[in-house]
């Protein structure tokens, strides 16, 4: 299995680019995360999907778009990026959220530039 | 609402020296509890977690308790390592949460040197 995947790992975008960050998870997971780090910040969830065709806001949804077309897919987009959104995005997904003793698995992270 | 507040780092021990990394929760009803930790460039993995009052869980020589009494979980080791360097974070998760996502604190980065 490779768990949970990202792609790109690295990008720079210009201020106003669009982009989309994909996660792929091969472990047939129910719910999928996008998370941003920053430092200081710890993790702040930005969307996150409770199963295949439904997404909803997390902590940070501002300027974020996420797709969740087939289960272990989870899309997120910048459709106009801006300097505040340089940052390390992080995708997780878990079996079940609503289980209290759920655990959630990461990806390697995608390390976003905007200049 | 739900919170986890983590010890701010960093913190820096020589090789072999005891570790605690405090952590404490606000949560309604009984969260379970988690450490998650993240190595250098990589994303984050379980290290160990506790579903209800009194557990202990347990991994690679890391220790943390769930204590109810003083909403708090600990995490601590007797001898740390050069490579247990990493940040590790505390979150909880709401019991009978639904579909609550889990809560992390922000994060304590710990350097351990030879």
């Amino acid at each position: 299995n490779a768990g949970v995947t990202q792609t790109p790992k690295f990008r720079v975008l210009k201020t106003g680019q669009s982009m989309t960050l994909l996660c792929a998870q091969d472990m047939n997971h129910e719910y999928m995360y996008w998370y941003r780090q920053d430092p200081g910040m710890g993790l702040r969830l930005i969307h996150y999907s409770v199963g295949e065709g439904t997404t909803a806001k997390g902590e940070v949804p501002d300027g974020y778009n996420v797709s969740r077309l087939k289960k272990q897919n989870f899309l997120l987009g910048l459709e106009s990026a801006a300097p505040s959104q340089t940052s390390v995005y992080f995708c997780a997904s878990s079996f079940l959220a609503g289980a209290s003793t759920d655990t959630q698995y990461f990806g390697p992270g995608t390390r976003l530039t905007v200049l | 609402g739900n919170s986890v507040t983590q010890m701010e780092g960093p913190v820096t021990l020589s090789e072999e020296a005891f570790l605690t990394i405090n952590c404490t929760y606000t949560a309604t009803g009984y969260p379970s509890l988690f450490w998650y930790v993240q190595y250098p460039g990589e994303g984050l993995q379980l290290l160990l977690k506790a579903t209800k009052a009194d557990d202990k869980g347990s991994n690679k020589g890391f220790e943390a308790t769930y204590r109810k009494e003083t909403t708090s979980f600990h995490l601590e080791k007797g001898s740390v390592q050069v490579s247990d360097s990493a940040v590790y974070f505390c979150a909880l998760s709401p019991r009978n949460s639904g579909n609550t996502p889990l809560v992390f604190g922000k994060g304590t980065r710990l350097s351990v040197i030879a």
